[in-house]
């Protein structure tokens, strides 16, 4: 079975640095058609898409908040770390990883063709003084 | 980068009926739309895969149609359990980044 479970800090101070957890069972981060996104929920708003990284190493970043986010992994953890530089109020959310699912077929045949096939169920974080 | 507009916000169906929810892209995206349901403190379900694929395990009672730059995601026979935030995903490829739709809060009366 696969799961992603997010783990961090419940509450952070404006200008601190967040750092978020993805642990990921039932996968491999060395999986050359796997990756994993981070994504996150402001209350009662869309959400935003983050950042991925996949098992070459290859990342991208959101546009807006390229500057203030660094993703890496461990695969011998099986973690993905996120990190949030300069927090603010306005950043306060659920934060989300998800698995990505490139190109890639499943036992029953099913193809996958860039999909967020399993997410995890978030962390909420607040920015608070 | 491609942008999303998803309508309407919030709607209200009846156990029986069929709802659409619209998906508009700001830029032709081919079928390179995704669709999810989430429902309070659980993790997203992915349903539609490239507009129209329904993922396994999914209930046929979800349907989705659209090329190019407008995606319904269409719900057939409302059951209460369908109660959840609904939302579209779509992927520029060069690149590789993602937009979200703003999302849909379907209610069961």
């Amino acid at each position: 079975q696969v799961t992603l479970k997010e783990s961090g800090p419940v509450l952070v101070k404006p200008t601190e640095t967040l750092t978020l957890t993805c642990t990921v069972s039932g996968f491999s981060l060395s999986n050359a058609r796997m990756g994993v996104s981070w994504i996150r929920q402001p209350p009662g708003k869309a959400l935003e898409w983050l950042a991925h990284i996949f098992s070459n190493d290859e990342k991208s970043y959101s546009t807006s908040l390229k500057s203030r986010l660094t993703i890496s992994k461990d695969t011998s953890k099986s973690q993905v770390v996120l990190t949030m530089t300069n927090m603010d109020p306005v950043d306060t959310a659920t934060y989300y990883c998800a698995r990505i699912r490139l190109r890639d077929y499943d036992s029953s045949g099913y193809y996958y063709e860039n999909a967020f096939d399993i997410w995890g169920q978030g962390t909420m974080v607040t920015v608070s003084s | 980068e491609t942008t999303l507009t998803q309508s309407p916000a919030f709607m209200s169906a009846t156990p029986g009926d069929k709802v659409n929810i619209s998906c508009k892209a700001s830029q032709d995206i081919d079928d390179d739309m995704n669709w999810y349901q989430q429902k309070p403190g659980e993790a997203a379900i992915f349903i539609i895969q490239e507009a129209t694929t329904l993922v396994p395990g999914i209930s046929p009672r979800f349907s989705g149609s659209g090329y190019g730059t407008d995606f319904t995601l269409t719900i057939n026979n409302i059951e209460s359990e369908d109660a959840a935030y609904y939302f579209c995903l779509q992927h520029d490829n060069f690149p590789l980044m993602y937009t979200f739709g703003q999302g849909t809060k379907l209610e069961i009366k």
